[in-house]
């Protein structure tokens, strides 16, 4: 299995309050990607990144922001959460070949 | 119409069928073409990828056809563990991939 982790698996958080979720790999991938998944509507792309400080919007980017200062960390913050971005987060990586490899998904819900 | 259709399914088998699941695309400069599976609650994970040849994997073979802009997947010898969702993954030539929602799978005793 691809090197992936994402932290923390589990989250409740308020209303209104800022959430950071950590994905981080040691697989040393250029580019590295945070989906969010809801019945109904599959895998929706939040953000991305094509390197260190690259990074781009996705389709559903709207309440998210995105850093990645190291190869190896992606990190997503809903800067303040609202009861509609309750979901479960993935993070995926990909080198040159266009193959995802998914992390283990963090399931926030926002009360 | 949407980027990548799937039929949602669920496909309700018996252990030892076969079954197969078709994907159409929309976006003919498409380059990429995979197959995930994911089990309730958790991560995809990569199933096969998709050649213009054609892929075959023990139980499971994948296809491409460019013409009519579809791919498929065949099931032989269907087993229990193969209940789950398999997602069609389809690349435009960016390294921005376009999911279909899934087909679910059951493989019923």
């Amino acid at each position: 299995d691809a090197g992936i982790t994402q932290s923390p698996r589990h989250k409740v958080t308020e209303t209104g309050t800022p959430v950071t979720l950590r994905c981080h790999q040691t697989e040393n991938h250029r580019y590295m990607y945070w989906y969010r998944q809801d019945p109904g509507h599959g895998l929706r792309l939040i953000h991305y990144s094509y390197g260190v400080k690259d990074t781009d919007k996705g389709e559903v980017s709207d309440g998210y922001s995105v850093s990645r200062s190291k190869t190896e960390d992606f990190l997503l913050t809903l800067e303040s959460a609202t009861s509609s971005q309750t979901s479960v987060y993935f993070c995926a990586i990909s080198a040159e070949t266009y193959e995802q490899y998914f992390g283990p998904g963090t399931r926030l819900t926002v009360t | 119409r949407k980027e990548v259709e799937q039929d949602p399914g669920p496909f309700n088998v018996p252990e030892g069928a076969t079954v197969a699941f078709n994907c159409t695309y929309s976006n003919s400069a498409s380059q990429s073409f995979f197959w995930y599976r994911q089990d309730c609650r958790k991560e995809p994970k990569l199933l096969m990828s998709v050649y213009s040849s054609g892929n075959e994997d023990g139980r499971f073979t994948a296809q491409l056809n460019r013409a009519s802009q579809y791919i498929s997947l065949l099931i032989r010898d269907s087993k229990l563990s193969d209940s789950a969702t398999y997602l069609c993954v389809v690349n435009g030539g960016s390294y921005i991939p376009t999911f279909g929602r899934g087909t679910s799978l059951i493989v019923h005793p």
